[in-house]
């Protein structure tokens, strides 16, 4: 079964230092999210990208964060200056369309920030 | 704004038994699509089933099933004969059916556990 796949699973960066979370969607996704969840708390909706650009985002993704999609396969999430408060389970998503019938999440890459 | 809610942090079930978990949300909205994710230790969230707010009839996925009361805004998950690799986290979660919006909201999720 096709899987998204996230690199790093676990990542350890310095604060203040920028960080690049990696993610392969589904090769013929056309739809892409980032979500996260800090620890013992749900699970929070960042950003969607379709078509090359940001389609939605929430109040959480503000400057520090970006996406990009720069090769067609990979999507990356991208926090310029990482503070304490951004540890967190960083889930990659994909979906073949808008109908929601539930997107393929990937297993997640853990953030921590010391 | 939509929210969603699980009353229940934990729960524990007997292998083999049924267990249900809880879930309500809060919406305006008509056309919505409802879900249960489980998260187990692997920490992968997993599609487990998944209710078109239109259809009246409740979903099923073998062993899963929901019962979906739309003006009471409830979204049980039922798990029958339940089995050690059921436990996990159970997410239920809200996604507007609207061509906007395009996030799911989750709710803080009810813990799982198989009691052998």
């Amino acid at each position: 079964e096709p899987e998204v796949t996230q690199t790093p699973s676990h990542q350890v960066t310095q604060m203040g230092q920028e960080v690049i979370l990696r993610c392969v969607p589904i090769s013929n996704h056309l739809y892409f999210y980032w979500y996260r969840q800090i620890l013992g708390q749900k699970v929070e909706f960042l950003v969607s990208f379709y078509n090359n650009e940001i389609s939605e985002k929430s109040e959480i993704f503000d400057d520090q964060f970006s996406v990009e999609r720069p090769d067609g396969s990979n999507f990356t999430l991208k926090i310029r200056s990482t503070k304490l408060e951004d540890s967190a389970m960083y889930f990659c998503a994909s979906s073949e369309t808008r109908l929601p019938n539930g997107y393929t999440f990937g297993s997640g890459t853990r953030l921590t920030v010391v | 704004a939509q929210t969603v809610t699980q009353s229940q942090p934990e729960m524990s079930v007997q292998e083999a038994e049924t267990v249900t978990l809880s879930c309500t949300y809060d919406t305006s909205e008509s056309d919505y699509y409802l879900f249960w994710y489980k998260q187990p230790p692997s920490r992968q969230m997993i599609l487990v089933i998944r209710q078109e707010a239109y259809k009246q009839q409740n979903a099923t996925e073998n062993r899963f099933s929901v019962n979906f009361q739309k003006a009471a805004k409830s979204f049980s998950l039922k798990i029958s004969d339940s089995q050690l690799g059921d436990a996990a986290m159970y997410f239920c979660a809200y996604r507007s059916g609207g061509n906007r919006d395009d996030k799911i909201i989750f709710g803080k999720g009810t813990r799982l556990h198989i009691l052998p």
